[in-house]
């Protein structure tokens, strides 16, 4: 079974908005990352929380982890038209560093 | 710098036959993997490999195949394809096995008859 779930499955929002994805998990973790994936490509690397961490920013982006709830959430700010794409969580559970994928936010943002 | 680069983009088969699926990366990375995408379920790993010669099971091995006798090449067989087995498949290296991004491919859309 799939160690991440993500919330809420699909976002519409406006231009300038900001947007809220949210990930849990099952297991515990050496590290969280999030991807995207624009339509018909392949996943790009967002950004990268280590278990220690509670929260971390780059650029428009600000990921919080919260290992006691077992949960992560990404927050983009002022959100652009250009920001609409399907948004995943990993987890990276085992030493093997294989990474496990939740089943990913699509995020519509209008102009 | 080409990173991951997967081949073919797109294969349409006919139930039982078999194909491979080619993935080479040119980063040198250790770590390789092998992820279906179907609507609705996400990205789930099919087989990873931490380095030539060493391969493992990743959540959905069933049906396919893999082999790592290069660090650049992991290729993905499907032995006796299934409609099951329609999806986007994708790539994927990283260089540290212990933590580190993914860098993915553009993935291969197949579709089994």
């Amino acid at each position: 079974s799939q160690q991440g779930e993500e919330d809420p499955q699909a976002l519409s929002i406006q231009e300038g908005e900001n947007a809220t994805m949210n990930c849990s998990y099952k297991t515990s973790i050496n590290n969280l990352q999030w991807y995207r994936q624009n339509s018909g490509r392949g996943l790009v690397h967002l950004i990268l929380i280590r278990s220690n961490e509670r929260e971390k920013h780059s650029g428009r982006l600000r990921v919080t982890l919260d290992t006691s709830k077992k949960s992560s959430s990404l927050l983009i700010t002022a959100s652009r038209a250009a920001d609409t794409a399907s948004y995943f969580c990993a987890t990276d559970s085992s030493n093997t560093g294989k990474l496990i994928f939740g089943q990913g936010t699509t995020l519509q943002v209008k102009p | 710098n080409a990173g991951v680069t997967q081949t073919p983009k797109f294969q349409v088969l006919k139930t039982g036959q078999s194909m491979t699926l080619q993935c080479a990366q040119d980063m040198n990375h250790e770590y390789m993997s092998w992820y279906r995408q179907d609507p609705g379920m996400g990205l789930r790993l099919i087989h990873y490999s931490v380095g030539a010669g060493i391969t493992d099971q990743g959540e959905v091995p069933n049906g396919y195949n893999v082999s790592r006798s290069t660090t650049e090449d992991f290729p993905l067989r499907l032995l006796s394809a299934a409609p099951s087995q329609t999806s986007v498949y994708f790539c994927a290296s990283r260089g540290n096995r212990g933590a580190g991004e993914l860098f993915f491919g553009e993935g291969s859309r197949l579709t089994v008859l």
